[in-house]
């Protein structure tokens, strides 16, 4: 069985600030770790994998993730916000070995302020 | 390359009536997903498809809902009868295949059963 938690469904930053949003999974087997993100009335858009090469994985729009195994987690980060990054953030995690069935967590919402 | 597209993009039916949602996957993609996606939740896998077999249903509420994918390309969804918590947006996905985990996502269907 496999899950996903995220720490937080509210986040708010000003804008140049510093982003962190948390993501804690749980898998029986080494797992694919995704961030996701979705903006309003938009599908979601893959915003980096992990998939056991790299711990320390780097996105589009200058987002990077770091795959923690000791801690089972995988904290989406971004050095400064911008004011588009303000959108819903999902972290995945894939049983690579079950067909690759993906488990989302609840999302968090990313309010950037100016 | 065209993304994944679907159709309708929003839906408002009575409870008790049937609705139909439509995907076309991205052109080569072996695998399709529909999920659901109720407010303030992160997507649920409702059935996976690989080509024209099912991978997985198991959170398909089989008593309502069916899915079919005829020639392995363009998928259907179908609630019979709605219920009033089948309120949701639908989302599709596709893949390249089972073992490629990258998820490619339409924009979704928003149902409202009132």
């Amino acid at each position: 069985a496999q899950s996903v938690t995220q720490l937080g469904s509210h986040v708010s930053v000003s804008e140049g600030a510093l982003v962190l949003l948390r993501c804690n999974y749980s898998s029986s087997v080494p797992p694919y770790l995704f961030w996701y993100v979705q903006y309003p009335n938009q599908g979601l858009q893959l915003l980096l994998k992990y998939t056991s090469a790299a711990t320390l994985v780097k996105g589009i729009n200058g987002f990077e993730a770091e795959f923690k195994k000791s801690e089972t987690s995988f904290h989406l980060t971004k050095p400064s916000a911008h004011m588009s990054d303000a959108a819903e953030y999902f972290c995945a995690v894939s049983d690579h070995t079950n067909a690759g069935k993906s488990t989302f967590g609840d999302g968090t919402t990313l309010t950037v302020k100016p | 390359e065209a993304g994944v597209a679907q159709s309708p993009r929003y839906k408002i039916i009575e409870k008790r009536q049937s609705v139909a949602f439509w995907c076309n996957p991205i052109s080569g993609h072996a695998t399709l997903y529909w999920y659901q996606q109720i407010l303030g939740q992160g997507p649920k896998l409702l059935i996976q498809f690989q080509n024209n077999g099912v991978v997985d249903d198991s959170q398909l509420p089989k008593d309502r809902f069916s899915a079919e994918r005829l020639k392995g390309v363009d998928s259907t969804l179908k609630i019979q009868p709605a219920k009033l918590e089948d309120s949701a947006v639908y989302l599709c996905a596709s893949s390249l295949g089972l073992g490629n985990n990258e998820q490619f996502f339409g924009p979704g269907t928003r149902l409202t059963v009132l």
